[in-house]
């Protein structure tokens, strides 16, 4: 199957300062990367979907301003959490899809908070 | 709205017993189906996938899932489990246009006891 590689797959920053998280499909062209986070023991909870070169669509309960994505072209996107804390601590994960409806995920980040 | 309702949180069975686990979706339009496992520290899998066609599909590791449009269900089958089938699967759907967003169910714990 295709290659979903996200970076970092761990980070702690501080709070207050931004981390930006990678995500990169490399052998297929991404059309469209989801975001997703997911709690411990929990499932998968859809933050964002966003199409190459437009605006990403945010989920209801989701602030666009404290988790910036971008998508500037078919095989990365990224995701920055903003004046990190403690609160925003998870796992997040991307997945990308292209042409096939079939989406391909990344490792996965586990970002601390501290 | 979109939405998956996947009706078993946990799941403990012994080696060699039936699997099955329901996943029932709320979605108006053609639907592409998915399960994926997430295995103990490990990143999402994609087990099997229905996009159209013959309604049972077989993915790897001996699943299969039947795809019951009346019942708007996708459950998961595997006549005999073994003890490294022990992880969380997910349930997952999206629409077959482009550009449409990929929804998780809340996940169900198997365990698988020797």
């Amino acid at each position: 199957g295709a290659v979903v590689s996200q970076h970092p797959s761990r980070v702690i920053c501080k709070s207050g300062t931004s981390v930006k998280i990678e995500c990169r499909s490399l052998d297929f062209q991404a059309t469209t990367m989801f975001w997703y986070r997911q709690f411990p023991k929990q499932s998968l909870m859809l933050m964002a979907t966003s199409n190459e070169g437009s605006k990403a669509t945010y989920e209801q309960g989701v602030e666009k301003d404290k988790f910036l994505i971008n998508h500037a072209s078919l095989t990365l996107s990224t995701l920055t959490v903003t004046s990190a804390h403690p609160e925003d601590s998870s796992f997040y994960i991307c997945s990308a899809r292209g042409t096939y409806p079939e989406a391909f995920f990344g490792q996965g980040t586990r970002l601390t908070v501290v | 709205a979109q939405s998956v309702s996947q009706h078993n949180h946990h799941v403990i069975l012994s080696e060699a017993a039936s699997l099955e686990l329901g996943c029932n979706y709320s979605y108006g339009g053609t639907v592409n189906l998915f399960w994926y496992v997430q295995y103990p520290g490990q990143h999402l899998q994609l087990l099997l996938k229905y996009f159209s066609g013959d309604p049972l599909v077989k993915g790897i590791k001996g699943f299969e899932a039947e795809f019951i449009k009346s019942k708007f269900s996708f459950n998961l089958r595997k006549p005999s489990v073994q003890w490294s089938d022990t992880a969380e699967y997910f349930c997952a759907v999206t629409g077959s246009g482009g550009y449409n967003k990929l929804i998780f169910g809340a996940g169900t714990r198997l365990a698988v006891h020797p």
